[in-house]
């Protein structure tokens, strides 16, 4: 089935430490993104890409990066995880900057 | 600063239609989303606005003034698998999606 995947689906991590989340599609869609969703507050874009071989700052990158080497894989990186990092993260994909964004389906990280 | 707001939660009864409004302030505009979100899940794309009027999709229809920062999802015929968070989304000038927080809403038999 096409679509957008996302992994690990959860985690629980050691402050401190590096993680990396893993996020795939197969629809070929140009742009990318990864957003954070807490409790009470809108989806926040942390990274994006709008083409393969490009990224750019979303509303709150600080802490993340992220690399995109080739059209389906977007993944973000925790350099030393802080326990105001624990959320649920999503990653979408969309044909282009002006279409609908399509979903994972989260990843819920715990940061202790 | 981009703000785009909508009620917390809203509660209505099995059958009956519901109107979830968001409101809207942005640098620039180019297009309004809405989305789904059953608990624990991701969102999922409904529907979308660039222009003034209502878009009506089955049971759900959108409508957006542009010259007022306003526009409304309307569900009628409410069933008790629409108990959701519903999500409005603008896209501002530079083409990245602002959300707002979401509007839970309660279906009650």
């Amino acid at each position: 089935i096409a679509g957008i995947t996302q992994a690990p689906t959860s985690q629980i991590l050691a402050a401190g430490r590096r993680m990396t989340l893993r996020c795939t599609q197969d629809m070929r869609h140009n742009a990318m993104y990864w957003y954070r969703q807490d409790l009470g507050l809108g989806l926040r874009l942390i990274h994006y890409s709008n083409t393969a071989g490009t990224t750019g700052k979303g509303e709150v990158p600080d802490g993340y990066s992220v690399s995109r080497a080739n059209t389906d894989d977007f993944p973000l990186t925790l350099a030393s995880a802080v326990p105001s990092q624990t959320s649920v993260y999503f990653c979408a994909s969309s044909e282009g900057a002006n279409t609908e964004a399509f979903f994972g389906q989260g990843t819920r990280l715990t940061v202790v | 600063g981009q703000n785009i707001d909508q009620p917390t939660e809203m509660t209505a009864t099995e059958g009956a239609i519901v109107q979830i409004n968001c409101t809207y302030q942005t640098s620039g505009f180019n297009g309004l989303f809405w989305y789904q979100q059953h608990a624990g899940e991701a969102p999922t794309f409904l529907s979308y606005n660039v222009l003034d009027g209502l878009e009506e999709k089955g049971r759900f229809s959108s409508f957006l003034s542009r010259s007022k920062g306003y526009s409304y999802l309307l569900l009628k015929e409410l069933q008790m698998k629409d108990s959701a968070s519903y999500l409005c989304a603008v896209r501002d000038s530079n083409y990245q999606l602002i959300w707002g927080a979401g509007t839970k809403l309660i279906i009650k038999p």
